[in-house]
């Protein structure tokens, strides 16, 4: 059982290239949910999505992008990356309780 | 909109001794969820123990439990007997019980501890 899968684990990018940070769960989860943690701080909501086709946007939701077409799948999208995105970002999942995190994907842009 | 505070950036504890990690928390709501997760060096997120906002038994599990008390909106985690496997980064959380939230968490900026050998 696999749970919460991201990658990459590392990344840097040039300031004004795109990627897409994947994520994957395996246990059905419908509740899925991406994260960013900036230096010595806590944990903040960037979107998430309650089923396949549903997404909403949290609490810092610009220069970012996300789709669910499938359950497993929750990719987020950086279109134009700015040094501003430079942090770690979590995914996670959910049914009940608790969220399962993923291991992060340490992003820089340069 | 609901926040959450943890006072202390940094913490130090003996191995084998006992230490208290303070949260506190602001919301208008009455049903929610509290959490603490602590991140090791690793950068997993490791859940350490929730609290329902509507059992007033604080939840324990094993050397880790919690002081809840709802009308000061404080929640503070005590580890006893600290082993050096718990030096990490502890984040306090906090959830609304209701669809409105979609179950999203609020996260504190965290509490580094280190335990002496």
């Amino acid at each position: 059982n696999a749970g919460v899968t991201q990658t990459p684990k590392f990344r840097i990018l040039k300031i004004g290239q795109s990627m897409t940070l994947q994520c994957t769960q395996d246990m059905n989860h419908n509740y899925m949910y991406w994260y960013r943690q900036d230096p010595g701080m806590g944990l903040k909501l960037i979107y998430y999505s309650v089923g396949a086709g549903i997404t909403d946007k949290g609490e810092v939701p610009n220069g970012y992008n996300v789709s669910r077409s499938t359950t497993e799948d929750f990719p987020l999208r950086l279109e134009l990356a700015a040094p501003s995105q430079t942090s770690v970002y979590f995914c996670a999942s959910k049914a009940g309780e608790p969220q399962h995190f993923g291991d992060g994907t340490r992003l820089s842009i340069l | 909109a609901q926040t959450v505070t943890q006072s202390q950036p940094e913490m130090s504890v003996q191995e084998a001794e006992t230490v208290t990690l303070s949260c506190t928390y602001d919301t208008s709501e009455s049903d929610y969820y509290l959490f603490w997760y602590k991140q090791p060096p690793s950068r997993q997120m490791i859940l350490v123990i929730r609290q329902e906002a509507y059992k007033q038994q604080n939840a324990t599990e094993n050397r880790f439990s919690v002081n809840f008390q709802k009308a000061a909106k404080s929640f503070s985690l005590k580890i006893s007997d600290s082993q050096l496997g718990d030096a990490a980064m502890y984040f306090c959380a906090y959830r609304m019980n209701y669809g409105g939230s979609q179950g999203n968490l609020i996260f504190g900026k965290g509490t580094k501890l280190s335990v002496k050998p």
